[in-house]
């Protein structure tokens, strides 16, 4: 079972530059959202989506768009990197509000 | 805004040991609570559930209690092992007042566990 996947697992971006993160989900799950880790800060939601069609923004969202075209598939863009947003990013979905929830094994971003 | 404190930030013991982490929320309103495991330069690898109406979960040598009153979440781990190393995070689902927590999870800064033989 693939669960949840993401890619790239690192990267390396210039100031300036965009990239987009994939995720991707093969449980059929409706719940899906992006966080970020850093050092001595715990995980922070950046964006979330609770079906396809329908985001919404989390505790951090500056810097970063998301949509839902699909089910499986919940990208999230960063529209002008900057060094701030060197982090460790990671993809989660869940069946339905308030089950449990599965992550995937993490991007390790770095912005220099 | 929903805080999640664990205490300790870091934990080292001998192999075979009994130990507790614990997870404190400053908002009992909350809905279900969830433990994760993570090694190093991993991703998260959910351990337990515990639903709001619940009071313990059981998962092998895992047990997790949860007291929403006093807003507090234990884990005991049973006769600890080396492989038992690793960070373990504590996660509440919160609706932020908003009627629905729309599965967003508020989490704390983890117990960085060792178990040495």
């Amino acid at each position: 079972n693939a669960g949840v996947t993401q890619t790239p697992k690192f990267q390396v971006l210039k100031t300036g530059q965009s990239m987009t993160l994939q995720c991707a989900q093969d449980m059929n799950h409706e719940y899906m959202s992006w966080y970020r880790q850093d050092p001595g800060m715990g995980l922070r939601l950046i964006h979330y989506s609770v079906g396809a069609g329908i985001t919404d923004q989390g505790e951090v969202p500056n810097g970063y768009n998301v949509s839902r075209s699909t089910t499986e598939d919940f990208p999230l863009r960063l529209l002008s990197a900057a060094p701030s947003q060197t982090s460790v990013y990671f993809c989660a979905s869940s069946y339905a509000e308030n089950t449990e929830a599965f992550f995937g094994q993490g991007t390790r971003l770095t912005v220099v | 805004k929903q805080e999640v404190t664990q205490i300790p930030a870091a934990l080292s013991v001998p192999e075979g040991e009994n130990l507790v982490l614990n997870c404190s929320f400053t908002d009992s309103a909350i809905y279900n609570l969830q433990w994760f495991r993570q090694d190093p330069g991993k991703g998260l690898t959910s351990l337990l559930l515990i639903q709001s109406s619940q009071r313990e979960q059981t998962s092998g040598r895992l047990n997790a209690s949860l007291d929403k009153s006093s807003g507090r979440s234990t884990l005991y781990i049973a006769a600890s092992q080396p492989g038992d190393s690793a960070t373990y995070l504590c996660a509440v689902f919160h609706d932020d007042d908003r009627g629905s927590t729309l599965g967003r999870l508020y989490f704390g800064r983890g117990t960085q566990l060792t178990v040495w033989p």
